[in-house]
């Protein structure tokens, strides 16, 4: 089962809300990462988990906080969102950090109203 | 400062009109060059590895080539459900395994 499952496909949310991405690999893999993604750009890297520790954090401001539970689970979570947030939330996973091969979920797309 | 160029931007072929993409790149140093596709609204999905000059990878009617500066994915006989978006994304020595892309070649075969 090579597969990276994100929750929710959708998600709506006022500036004053707090929400949160989950995603979820059974693939053994030890890294896991999130990137953004505008429309019709390439995505942009945000957080690298290896062995659940986060181990790079690309100048993320703090509205966006990251969790890794254990080796199968990722969450972002969302606070005090601006507009400009709005964008596709891709999870991916491979296994060992360092790697180019990536797996990608299908993404979470945000909007923020 | 590393840099990663894709073109052209959009590329509209008929079916079985074989064509080619170019990734150009310029980098202190290459770990490795990495292909991806990405349909509308999802997330990429991983083609190919090329780690040295003169490498080349095959998958059904797709090929990638990379020299020391470029690499070129040729699209055979295309069909359909070739149209995509596809993504060159470069790793550099020194970057941690830090995937740097590019902005895409978005291709749209017609029947």
């Amino acid at each position: 089962d090579t597969e990276v499952t994100q929750t929710p496909k959708h998600l709506v949310m006022g500036m004053t809300n707090k929400k949160s991405l989950k995603c979820e690999q059974h693939m053994g893999h030890r890294a896991m990462y999130w990137y953004k993604q505008k429309a019709k750009k390439p995505p942009e890297l945000m957080f690298v988990y290896s062995y659940e520790k986060l181990s790079i954090n690309e100048s993320v401001p703090s509205r966006f906080s990251p969790e890794c539970p254990n080796s199968s689970l990722l969450n972002l979570h969302l606070h005090a969102l601006q507009p400009e947030d709005s964008a596709l939330y891709l999870c991916a996973s491979s296994p060992l950090a360092g790697t180019g091969e990536l797996f990608f979920g299908e993404g979470s797309r945000l909007t923020v109203l | 400062e590393d840099q990663v160029t894709q073109s052209p931007e959009a590329l509209r072929l008929q079916e079985g009109e074989s064509s080619s993409l170019n990734c150009s790149y310029t980098v202190s140093g290459l770990r490795g060059l990495f292909w991806y596709r990405q349909d509308p609204g999802k997330g990429p999905e991983f083609l190919f590895t090329l780690y040295s000059a003169g490498e080349e990878k095959e998958k059904e009617r797709l090929k990638a080539t990379l020299t020391k500066k470029e690499s070129f994915l040729h699209i055979t006989a295309p069909k359909p459900e070739d149209s995509a978006t596809y993504l060159c994304a470069v790793q550099v020595t020194d970057s941690w395994g830090k995937l740097q892309f590019g902005a895409g070649t978005q291709v749209v075969v017609t029947p």
